[in-house]
């Protein structure tokens, strides 16, 4: 199957700075990549969906220019938190759809765990 | 009112007990219905989708859908201590629409 990677697994960093995290697509070209947030014991929620040489749509409530995403390859996005801190503690998940499928067709990457101190 | 509820449980079973998982939902446009297994700090795999109503089986899992009900179901059968994970279940309004709707998960333990 398709595999979507993260990096890095898990980051601590003080507050205040900035943390990129990218999402790869292994052996598949993905023209639409989410970005999801998990706290604990609670659900994914969708932060925003970027696609491929145009700028990301974000949900309602998430700040654009706090979670800066960049999708400029068809198997790289990244999602940067500015300025964070330790309410943006939290499991970061990215998913990468195949082609224009199915929803079904979204795989998930293994999440990278943010603390921030 | 959430889009999707789910029991988070915790549900806990004894080994090769059947297992039986619920969602409820209101939105009446959703189309498409997944069921993904998430162990403790990884990201979600599908183990399962539908579409529309009715019974999809794969080997031990059955997903069954009511969309008069709004009410959608994962059954597990033979339960393994390896089923131990959260379950989510999650909705999209249909082809070419991305959006997913996650439940909370529920978060299940199978004793040996």
């Amino acid at each position: 199957g398709a595999v979507v990677s993260q990096h890095p697994s898990r980051v601590i960093c003080k507050s205040g700075t900035s943390v990129k995290i990218e999402c790869r697509s292994l052996d598949f070209q993905a023209t639409t990549m989410f970005w999801y947030r998990q706290f604990p014991k609670q659900s994914l929620m969708l932060m925003a969906t970027s696609n491929e040489g145009s700028k990301a749509t974000y949900e309602q409530g998430v700040e654009k220019d706090k979670f800066l995403i960049n999708h400029a390859s068809l198997t790289l996005s990244t999602l940067t938190v500015t300025s964070a801190h330790p309410e943006d503690s939290s499991f970061y998940i990215c998913s990468a759809r195949v082609g224009q499928g199915l929803p079904e067709t979204q795989y998930f990457g293994p999440g990278t765990r943010l603390l921030v101190l | 009112q959430k889009e999707v509820e789910q029991d988070p449980g915790p549900l806990s079973v004894p080994e090769g007990a059947i297992v039986s998982l619920n969602c409820t939902y209101s939105n009446s446009a959703f189309q498409y219905f997944m069921w993904y297994r998430q162990y403790s700090r990884k990201g979600p795999e599908l183990l399962m989708y539908t579409y529309s109503s009715g019974n999809k089986e794969d080997g031990r899992f059955t997903a069954q859908v009511d969309k008069s009900s709004k009410y959608i179901s994962l059954f597990i059968r033979d339960s393994q201590p390896s089923d131990s994970a959260t379950y989510l279940c999650a909705m999209s309004e249909g082809q070419g629409a991305q959006k997913l709707v996650f439940g909370q998960g529920t978060r299940l333990t199978i004793n040996p």
